[in-house]
């Protein structure tokens, strides 16, 4: 099992530019969410997930758009990219809400 | 706001030493969860609990629902432990997670 797959790992964007990043897991689960992190700060929920055509918002949802239209995927799109949004990305997955949560490498976006 | 509240933020301690790292919590939940981010940026999970206590060798995980908080022990600590330590707790009232801003744990040989 690949787990928790993340591309790309490194990403430099100029402000304005749109991208997707992308997730991926193999391990069936239902739940996958998207999380950002910056220093001082702890992970940030942007958008989950609880199955394939599900998705909802986290606490900060703006700037960003998700689909599931599968188990396995979950994309997450900046539509125009601005420097607020430089972090690292983290995607994750799980049976449920509830459980355990297997986490991606993560992605680096820088924002210029 | 802060729903999950973690000290301390840094710890510096000498191999061998016993550590304590410790988590408050304000919402109900469903459980809590000790996360570690190596240097790497990678991110595992430790443990999920949401009573009593739990052990997986030199790592101990406790919580008390009614005081909501939660301690990660780390007994004869090592440098291989260096990390970030992050306590989460997923709320019970719908599917989302909130996180601490981690305890950054340096081990000195």
């Amino acid at each position: 099992n690949a787990g928790v797959t993340q591309t790309p790992k490194f990403q430099v964007l100029k402000t304005g530019q749109s991208m997707t990043l992308q997730c991926a897991q193999d391990m069936n689960h239902e739940y996958m969410s998207w999380y950002r992190q910056d220093p001082g700060m702890g992970l940030r929920l942007i958008h989950y997930s609880v199955g394939a055509g599900i998705t909802d918002q986290g606490e900060v949802p703006n700037g960003y758009n998700v689909s599931r239209s599968t188990t396995e995927d979950f994309p997450l799109r900046l539509l125009s990219a601005a420097p607020s949004q430089t972090s690292v990305y983290f995607c994750a997955s799980s049976f449920s809400g509830l459980e355990t949560q297997y986490f991606g490498p993560g992605t680096r976006l820088l924002v210029l | 706001k802060n729903e999950v509240e973690q000290s301390p933020q840094n710890l510096t301690a000498q191999e061998g030493e016993f550590i304590t790292i410790n988590c408050s919590y304000s919402v109900g939940i469903s459980a809590l969860h000790w996360l570690q981010q190596h240097p790497g940026g990678g991110i595992v999970s430790l443990f999920m609990l949401s009573s009593g206590k739990k052990k997986h060798g030199r790592l101990i995980a406790t919580i008390n629902i009614q005081e909501k908080h939660s301690s990660l022990h780390i007994t004869a600590s090592h440098p291989r432990d260096s990390a970030v330590y992050i306590c989460a707790v997923s709320q019970n009232t719908g599917n989302q997670f909130y996180f601490g801003t981690g305890t950054s744990l340096t081990v000195i040989p």
